[in-house]
């Protein structure tokens, strides 16, 4: 069966731009779980949708947002872009929500997000 | 006050979808988590759990409780219109047999 799928897979941005990155989980799949990662900051969680419920959230402002749609495919926006946001933002999805024992989560190859 | 939410409250999918339901609690000395199918009758029990991540398998019908994150799935696999109904989902404390309901999940299967 088909895996994670992230679109766009690249991209650039310039400073104070908006930019929506879509992800389709695993056919089945309710949790969808974003991530950024960076080479100083290492992987680094934003939320988790589940059944279109927000079920946790990371440690970043309110300019990150994101939603989840009935077919489970989620979305995650940046508004205000910052040079500090260009990352790549990685889509996980797994049957069950994070924390959950035997849950196996799968990750999409990611969008590259450049701000200039 | 014991918490019992259902998500979502109503689902509309084609006959052969796979569909998840979901049952969030907050109960105090909780004991058991229970799954009902009700149609235009009382309600039909499905599964009882107990303990976490051990799935109960009936059919179609699956479900999965954990008791870490406080929530139980029912999965039902290659949906059926006969699959149409109301699905509640009950937790049941230590405290006299009590339990609390969800508002359930109303789920219709269109062929």
């Amino acid at each position: 069966k088909a895996g994670v799928t992230q679109t766009p897979r690249y991209l650039i941005k310039t400073r104070g731009q908006q930019v929506t990155l879509s992800c389709s989980p695993i056919s089945g799949h309710r949790s969808v779980s974003w991530y950024q990662q960076t080479p100083g900051q290492g992987l680094q969680f934003l939320f988790e949708y589940f059944s279109e419920t927000q079920r946790n959230k990371g440690n970043f402002p309110g300019r990150f947002s994101g939603r989840q749609f009935s077919n489970s495919r989620s979305e995650m926006n940046v508004s205000t872009l910052e040079l500090g946001d260009s990352a790549l933002y990685l889509c996980a999805s797994s049957l069950f929500p994070r924390g959950h024992s035997g849950n196996t989560i799968y990750f999409g190859e990611g969008s590259w997000l450049t701000v200039v | 006050e014991d918490k019992v939410v259902q998500s979502p409250l109503s689902l509309v999918v084609h006959e052969g979808d796979t569909v998840t339901l979901n049952c969030s609690y907050e109960v105090t000395n909780f004991r058991s988590l229970l799954w009902y199918k009700q149609e235009k009758k009382a309600p039909t029990f499905l599964f009882m759990l107990t303990s976490s991540g051990i799935e109960k398998k009936s059919g179609r019908l699956s479900s999965i409780l954990d008791k870490k994150e406080l929530f139980s799935i029912l999965n039902i696999t290659a949906t059926q219109t006969g699959d149409s109904a109301v699905y509640l989902c009950a937790v049941r404390s230590t405290n006299a047999g009590k339990s609390t309901f969800g508002d359930g999940t109303t789920l219709t299967v269109k062929p």
